[in-house]
C-alpha cells in the first residue's frame, strides 16, 4: 500500500526566512502529488498538484514544489515565508492505477513569527 | 458559488450510538469523498462515491456505511460508536470520478464520542 511521510512535524520559522518541507512516498508507479494547506479555522484547499511534466510546479502564494522520482520525493517549498503562511501543510498522493483515492501524510505544522 | 457544505458542524455521542453526517458537494460535482481526520494526523480514506455507485473504499470497519443520492448529496453513516472515532469528518467532492481532478473539501463534522 502507498504511503506519504512528512518529516517534519512542527516548523518554526522567522517572516522572510526560506521554507523547505520534506514529503516522500513509499510507492514506486505512476503518481500524482499534491500539497494542500489548511489554514486556522479554514478548509483544507489545494496549494499545488503534480501530474507529468516539468517536474518543478509552481502553486499559489508564491509556493513550489519539486518532484524527483529517484528519490520518491515531493518537497515544498517558499523563498520567503509571511506571517499569514502560518498554517498545516499536508503531503498527499494518488496512485493512479487506483485513482479513487488520495492517501495524506500526517501533515506539518508550520508556524511564522513576527 | 457555494463550497461543500456539511452538516452537523459539531456533534457529540456516547460510545455505542449511531451518527449520520451530510454532505452537500458543489453543484455539478458528482463525486463524494469521505475522510476522517483524527487530531494530529492526516486525513484517511474512507469511502467515495460516484453518480451513487460505491467506487473506493479505505480500511475502515463495517460500523462504516455511505450512500449517495440522486441530487450527488451524501450520508455517512457510522453505528455502534467507539470513543476512538472522535474525529472531524471531512466531505469532498469533484466533477468526476478520478481523484486526481482536485477534490474540494469541506469544513467538517467534528464528532465526539464520550
Amino acid at each position: 500500500a502507498q504511503s506519504v511521510s512528512q518529516h517534519n512535524h512542527h516548523v518554526i520559522l522567522s517572516e522572510a526566512a526560506s521554507l523547505e518541507l520534506g514529503c516522500n512516498y513509499s510507492y514506486g508507479g505512476t503518481v500524482n502529488l499534491f500539497w494542500y494547506v489548511q489554514y486556522p479555522g479554514q478548509h483544507l484547499q489545494l496549494l499545488l498538484k503534480y501530474f507529468s511534466g516539468d517536474p518543478l510546479v509552481k502553486g499559489i502564494k508564491g509556493f513550489e514544489a519539486e518532484f524527483i522520482k529517484s528519490k520518491f520525493s515531493f518537497n515544498l517549498r517558499k523563498p520567503s515565508v509571511q506571517w499569514s503562511d502560518t498554517a498545516e501543510y499536508f503531503c498527499a498522493v494518488i496512485d493512479t492505477g487506483t485513482a479513487s483515492k488520495l492517501t495524506f501524510g500526517t501533515g506539518t505544522r508550520l508556524q511564522v513569527t513576527l | 458559488d457555494a463550497g461543500v457544505t456539511q452538516s452537523p458542524t459539531h456533534l457529540i455521542k456516547t460510545r455505542g450510538q449511531h451518527v449520520t453526517l451530510r454532505c452537500s458537494p458543489i453543484s455539478g460535482h458528482k463525486s463524494v469523498s469521505w475522510y476522517q481526520q483524527v487530531l494530529g494526523q492526516g486525513p484517511q480514506f474512507i469511502f467515495q462515491y460516484y453518480e451513487k455507485e460505491e467506487r473506493g473504499r479505505g480500511n475502515f470497519p463495517d460500523r462504516f456505511s455511505a450512500r449517495q443520492f440522486p441530487n450527488y448529496s451524501s450520508e455517512l453513516n457510522v453505528n455502534a460508536l467507539l470513543l476512538g472515532d472522535s474525529a472531524l469528518y471531512l466531505c469532498a467532492s469533484s466533477p468526476r470520478v478520478q481523484a486526481y481532478n482536485e477534490q474540494f473539501f469541506g469544513p467538517g463534522t467534528r464528532l465526539t464520542v464520550l
